[in-house]
């Protein structure tokens, strides 16, 4: 299947820092992609989904200024978590489907982040 | 209410044997996609097997089976042969509206599957 790589896979940071996370599909070109959270044991949570060339469009209840979603090209997509708290902790998660699998294809999902805030 | 339920937090399997694990939806949609995803405890999401709510077949990935039934809105996951290396979180998910590109996946709760010798 299709490739989504994330970047960094583990990170750890201070209270009132910001952290980049970085989305890439590998073999396909992405108009749209996808970020979620999951804590631990739990389920996965759509954040926003990104939009190449336009702005994110965000889940209820997710603070779009606190999550910075930036998709500049076809095959990148960022999540900034902006003055971090430790209750933004999570494992963050990236997904993209290839346009060449038709509308039904699936969505392929990058390894993750996991954030620590300390 | 929930789109996606997954009413078995956790099922208890031993190798070689089969196992189902319970997914029922929720849509008005006419279109729509149900996929299946495995996590291991790396957290990797790793996708199954997928079923068109306008496919007439059960869909079938090699030790993978999608139990479809469209008028009790379910969509089972069917390992055969359970192996050590499938236990970790399993999810259902849903994606409506297929015609739309945008459109995200929904998922369910999760089932842990423990495999056991």
């Amino acid at each position: 299947g299709a490739v989504v790589s994330q970047h960094p896979s583990r990170v750890i940071c201070k209270s009132g820092t910001s952290v980049k996370i970085e989305c890439r599909s590998l073999d396909f070109q992405a108009t749209t992609m996808f970020w979620y959270r999951q804590f631990p044991k739990q389920s996965l949570m759509l954040m926003a989904t990104s939009n190449e060339g336009s702005k994110a469009t965000y889940e209820q209840g997710v603070e779009k200024d606190k999550f910075l979603i930036n998709h500049a090209s076809l095959t990148l997509s960022t999540l900034t978590v902006t003055s971090a708290h430790p209750e933004d902790s999570s494992f963050y998660i990236c997904s993209a489907r290839d346009p060449s699998t038709g509308l039904a294809g699936p969505q392929y999902f990058g390894p993750g982040t996991r954030l620590t805030v300390l | 209410a929930q789109k996606i339920t997954q009413t078995q937090p956790g099922m208890f399997v031993q190798e070689k044997e089969a196992v189902t694990l319970d997914c029922t939806y929720d849509t008005s949609d006419q279109s729509y996609g149900l996929f299946w995803y495995k996590q291991p405890s790396s957290g990797e999401m790793i996708f199954l097997i997928y079923q068109g709510s306008y496919d007439e077949q059960n869909a079938t990935e090699g030790r993978y089976s999608l139990n479809f039934q469209k008028a009790r809105k379910s969509a089972n996951l069917v390992i055969s042969a359970s192996q050590l290396g499938d236990s970790a979180m399993y999810f259902c998910a849903m994606r409506e509206v297929l015609d739309q590109a945008g459109t995200a996946l929904i998922f369910g709760k999760g089932t842990t599957l423990s495999v056991s010798s």
